[in-house]
């Protein structure tokens, strides 16, 4: 079985703090993802990576950035969180172009 | 114009009964398409996909693929108020990049 993990379900954060969310698949799978979701909105990606070292901007990069320095990894980093950050947030994995796995999610809440 | 468009609903079946979801996309160069299924407060759970024009038949579930009018649907049969949440469907162009709709919102009456 694909096993994508992340690595809180819950976090609570402050305003203004540095917020790390790590992802980790076991597939070997080129491809990883970050998404978050919101109620009304619907999936919306915020960056994406298909190697080791790369990634490129989704729809929603501003106030993110991500690190990918194991193919097996990839890490999504909120600088400095705001309010408007406070949403579900979803790793997903895939190989090349076939179906995208999920992790649980980590339900982040910045007050 | 949005890449993938789906009916919100929300979208009421009775149980046994067959639930259809529909999803329009619209670049014709999309080549693989997914139904995911969302229960509430969980993550999407791949379900089927679907590569080539036609029906594709997995135990209650069956997804049609259109490419020509840029439809794809899923059918559910004999449906079962455990099936009740919110259907993704999902849509890869030519990259690595996945496009979602907003989701369908299912719910079985027993």
């Amino acid at each position: 079985d694909v096993k994508v993990t992340q690595s809180s379900r819950y976090l609570v954060k402050r305003t203004g703090e540095k917020v790390f969310l790590e992802c980790v698949q076991d597939m070997d799978h080129e491809n990883m993802f970050w998404y978050r979701q919101d109620p009304g909105l619907g999936l919306r990606l915020i960056y994406f990576s298909y190697d080791v070292k790369m990634k490129e901007k989704g729809d929603i990069p501003e106030g993110y950035s991500v690190s990918r320095e194991k193919k097996e990894r990839f890490s999504l980093i909120l600088e400095s969180a705001s309010t408007n950050q406070t949403s579900m947030y979803l790793c997903a994995s895939s190989l090349r172009r076939n179906e995208q796995f999920f992790g649980p999610g980590t339900r982040l809440t910045v007050l | 114009q949005k890449e993938v468009e789906q009916n919100s609903g929300p979208l009421s079946v009775p149980e046994g009964a067959i639930a259809s979801l529909n999803c329009t996309y619209s670049d014709r160069g999309s080549q693989s398409f997914f139904w995911y299924r969302q229960y509430s407060g969980k993550s999407p759970e791949l379900i089927m996909s679907i590569y080539s024009n036609g029906d594709k038949e997995d135990g209650r579930f069956t997804a049609q693929l259109n490419k020509a009018s840029q439809y794809v649907s899923l059918l559910i049969r004999d449906s079962q108020p455990s099936d009740s949440a919110t259907y993704l469907c999902a849509v890869n162009k030519a990259g690595n990049q996945f496009y979602f709709g907003t989701g369908t919102s299912l719910t079985v009456i027993p």
